[in-house]
């Protein structure tokens, strides 16, 4: 099983531009989230999802959209690229919504906004 | 304040040497409380789980949770250099929630 894959890994953006981050999982988890992480800040939920077709706001969720249509995917959307979203971004899941079963997070994309 | 506070580091540490790294929280309804391991350009993974007060052991990892105190540690015995990466505490509250609280967490490095 490949986990919770995301693409790209890297990525530099100019202010403005508008782009996807892509995740995928192939465990059949129900539920799962974007994370950003900064230096001093650790991770910061961005927003996540309960189920095919259900998604909520976490901590960090301005400038930026996300959609579940599917099980398997959860990309984020930036809408506006700004400096302030230079970050490295974690894609996690986990099996069921309502048990303590752990995150399984990608290995990240790190998105460079100039 | 943040919820979950953890010193930065980095620690430095010879190998075989004991390794204690901690943190606090500040909302007493968290009931669960997780360490995380991240190595370098790496997501992070699961390392140890408790619930409530008390302590878990885990091969060379011990996690204890002081609920009165509100202090969270992670005990590694004997380090070894793949030990070296950062570890993330992080906490949430009871079951049927979904947020994951974590702390900033703790570069760690172990010199052979």
């Amino acid at each position: 099983n490949a986990g919770v894959t995301q693409t790209p890994k890297f990525q530099v953006l100019k202010t403005g531009q508008s782009m996807t981050l892509q995740c995928a999982q192939d465990m059949n988890h129900e539920y799962m989230s974007w994370y950003r992480q900064d230096p001093g800040m650790g991770l910061r939920l961005i927003h996540y999802s309960v189920g095919a077709g259900i998604t909520d706001q976490g901590e960090v969720p301005n400038g930026y959209n996300v959609s579940r249509s599917t099980t398997e995917d959860f990309p984020l959307r930036l809408l506006s690229a700004a400096p302030s979203q230079t970050s490295v971004y974690f894609c996690a899941s986990r099996r069921q919504v309502f048990n303590n079963s752990p995150l399984h997070f990608g290995n990240g994309t790190r998105l460079t906004v100039t | 304040q943040k919820e979950v506070e953890q010193d930065p580091g980095p620690l430095s540490v010879p190998e075989g040497a004991i390794v204690s790294l901690n943190c606090t929280y500040s909302n007493s309804a968290f009931q669960y409380f997780m360490w995380y391991r991240q190595y370098s350009r790496k997501g992070p993974e699961l390392l140890m789980y408790t619930y409530s007060s008390g302590n878990k052991e885990d091969g060379r990892f011990t996690a204890q949770v002081d609920k009165s105190s509100k202090y969270i540690s992670l005990f590694i015995r004997d380090s070894q250099p793949s030990d070296s990466a950062t570890y993330l505490c992080a906490s949430r509250f009871g079951r049927g929630y979904q947020k994951v609280t974590f702390g900033t967490g703790t570069k760690l490095q172990v010199i052979p």
